[in-house]
């Protein structure tokens, strides 16, 4: 079965760090791109970061740009989100997704066929 | 960056009926669109994607048109399990969503 598990997430301190992890499982990890997607409470979705399968190539959304940094271990199938200096408005559940991206364009930026269940980030003093 | 516009915010339906929706692009995505299903507490569902394939598993009653700017995700009728929110996502520039549409009951 094609499985994603998050964790990590908790309670930080505007300006604290935390750090997320995905665990993938059922399927060639290494093969596909996968990306981090966010949720605020009771809003709707925010792509965060992608990261190519060979990890050289990665990408970030504007509102995370140089305060997270997304990364993989292919040999450990995990992903990572480290994220720094943290502020209110990061509050949300993360989701790690695994990419599909048929045809043509990108397997950077592509559709998630699979998603983890999710794991929340509160920022709050 | 490309925006989506999802249209209505709310559709208020019974079971049995035809729901659609719409997503509108600032600029043309070509085919580049899928759509996504949340239900409250769960991860998004992906549904469709090129605009009009079903993904693995997705019911027939579910299609998806359009393309370049305007996008149709259909669902012929509403079975009790449809009751959600509904996402539009573009990947040709970068990634975006639409902000939602919600599909309650009447």
């Amino acid at each position: 079965e094609v499985q994603l598990v998050e964790s990590g997430g908790g309670l930080v301190q505007p300006g604290g760090s935390l750090r997320l992890s995905c665990a993938a499982s059922g399927f060639t990890f290494s093969s596909h791109a996968m990306t981090w997607v966010r949720q605020a409470p009771g809003k709707g979705l925010e792509w965060v970061s992608s990261i190519s399968g060979n990890t050289v190539t990665t990408s970030y959304a504007d509102s995370v740009k140089g305060r997270f940094t997304i990364s993989r271990d292919n040999s450990q199938d995990t992903l990572s989100l480290q994220m720094n200096n943290l502020r209110a408005d990061d509050t949300a559940i993360y989701y790690c997704a695994k990419n599909y991206a048929p045809g043509a364009g990108s397997p950077l930026f592509a559709y998630m066929d699979v998603w983890g269940k999710g794991t929340t980030v509160t920022v709050s003093s | 960056e490309i925006v989506l516009t999802q249209s209505p915010a709310t559709l208020s339906l019974s079971p049995g009926e035809r729901a659609t929706l719409s997503c509108r692009a600032s600029q043309s995505v070509s085919r580049y669109l899928a759509w996504y299903q949340q239900k409250p507490g769960q991860a998004p569902r992906l549904l469709i994607y090129e605009a009009s394939n079903r993904a693995t598993g997705i019911p027939a009653r579910f299609s998806g048109s359009g393309s370049g700017t305007d996008f149709t995700l259909t669902i012929a009728s509403l079975e009790p399990e449809d009751f959600a929110v509904y996402y539009c996502q573009q990947r040709v520039n970068w990634v975006t969503f639409g902000g939602g549409t919600k599909v309650e009951i009447k």
